[in-house]
């Protein structure tokens, strides 16, 4: 069973700061990442993709791949009220269309 | 930006009864996807779609759930006997090829709630 782990939060930055995201995935031969943002009552939004080990960086955000780890992780620079949302990782679960999410990150950015 | 419409936003039924979800997935997409979030928790695949057959499905997606593609541009989930635990909000998404890489675009989603 292919699972994927966040620590649900709530996350508590002040407006300004980095907040840092976290996600552990259990297939090792996973091989595409996702992080998603939702907010409260409405669909996943894909943020950022990754799939190869290092960076990728896209405006205020970084995505960071580790699979020797088992590891992706989001940062989000100078973090935003409107940021506060939940944070989604996901990984592609082998088969068309198949994406395995975690429980999602609640981060919340204070004014 | 293109986007996938789903309809209703809200769905009210009594236990037992069958319920049809719509989506109008993007048009010059060619595969498509249901997904459901229990509130409070992951949001689960269910079921994909392409060339008007299954390609994956979940566990989840027993004989109670069936999908269709009834014209060029609708895509459907029923769900033939409702249980209370179907009470979920549910996501139809699109992609326009395959692959793990490959984009999935998101509906704003149908909340269902069974009594």
């Amino acid at each position: 069973q292919k699972e994927v782990e966040q620590n649900s939060g709530p996350l508590s930055v002040p407006e300004g700061a980095i907040a840092s995201l976290n996600c552990t995935y259990s297939d090792r031969v996973s091989q595409s990442f996702f992080w998603y943002r939702q907010y409260s009552g409405k669909s996943p939004e894909l943020i950022m993709s990754i799939y190869s080990n290092g960076d990728k960086e896209d405006g205020r955000f970084t995505a960071q791949l580790n699979k020797a780890s088992q590891y992706v992780s989001l940062l989000i620079r100078d973090s935003q009220p409107s940021d506060s949302a939940t944070y989604l990782c996901a990984v592609y679960g082998g088969s068309q269309g198949n994406l395995i999410f975690g429980k999602g990150t609640k981060l919340s950015v204070k004014p | 930006e293109p986007e996938v419409t789903q309809t209703p936003s809200h769905q009210v039924t009594q236990m037992g009864q069958e319920v049809i979800l719509r989506c109008v997935p993007i048009s010059n997409h060619l595969y498509f996807y249901w997904y459901r979030q229990i509130l409070g928790q992951k949001v689960e695949f269910l079921v994909s779609f392409y060339n008007n057959e299954i390609s994956e499905k979940s566990e989840i997606f027993d004989d109670q759930f069936s999908v269709e593609r009834p014209d060029g541009s609708n895509f459907t989930l029923k769900i033939r006997s409702t249980k209370l635990e179907d009470s979920a909000m549910y996501f139809c998404a699109s992609s326009a090829q395959e692959g793990p890489n490959e984009k999935l675009f998101f509906g704003s989603g149908t909340q269902l709630s069974v009594l």
